[in-house]
């Protein structure tokens, strides 16, 4: 069975770092056709892609995000590590993590506040 | 970036009733090796996207035959043959074709 939880912190204030864990379980992230991928939503239901790594460590951003981003895998403790530095309130939004395109967590709620 | 357009906004259905759903890319999702990368998701309320269909007409496992997904190029169409109480929610294309993947705006399906 597929299962994917993300973490993190539910506010951040503006123009820190947001740093997101996704744990998986039900795969492995070590085969160059493996990814792990986040998209958010935002409070009107927006989708948005955001990054995506695969099990050969290549890594794709979205062109809009690609400065404040940075994703990391860790393949021994099935996890990886979303970070978005200078968060603003246009970020506050739900972050999912996904395998690949075909199954996502529960997603995270992010506030971005003072 | 290619922008997904979907019609309609909303859609009232009553149970047992086809729906159809239009989805209409900027640019051709034909991808040079032949295949075209265009996806429907539903996500019911509280709960995250599902994946349905994939590459415009093909079902991922258990998900029921009466939906189905057509279309080529530019213009794409999810429809239900028959709604079913458990259809409700928000659907969703989404292109992979060209970087930064792209969601449609959704359509939002009520059960009358």
């Amino acid at each position: 069975q597929i299962t994917l939880k993300e973490s993190g912190p539910p506010l951040v204030k503006p123009t820190q770092t947001l740093t997101l864990t996704c744990t998986f379980s039900g795969f492995s992230l070590s085969t160059s056709e493996a990814s792990v991928g986040w998209i958010r939503q935002s409070p009107t239901k927006a989708l948005e892609w955001i990054a995506i790594i695969y099990g050969d460590d290549d890594k794709v951003y979205n062109p809009s995000l690609e400065r404040r981003l940075t994703i990391t895998k860790d393949t021994s403790r099935n996890q990886v590590v979303l970070t978005m530095t200078n968060m603003a309130p246009e970020d506050t939004g739900t972050f999912y993590c996904g395998r690949g395109l075909d199954h996502w967590g529960q997603g995270a709620l992010v506030t971005v506040s003072s | 970036d290619v922008v997904l357009t979907q019609t309609p906004v909303s859609l009232s259905v009553t149970p047992g009733q086809p729906a159809s759903i239009s989805c209409k890319s900027s640019q051709s999702l034909l991808h040079g090796d032949g295949k075209t990368y265009l996806y429907w998701y539903l996500q019911k309320p509280g709960q995250p996207p599902q994946l349905l269909i994939y590459e415009v007409s093909t079902r991922l496992a258990g998900v029921p035959d009466r939906f189905s997904g057509s279309g080529s190029g530019t213009d794409f169409t999810l429809k239900i043959s028959r709604v079913a109480a458990e259809d409700l929610g928000v659907y969703y294309c989404m292109q992979t074709v060209q970087l930064p993947l792209t969601f449609g705006g959704g359509t939002k399906v009520e059960i009358k």
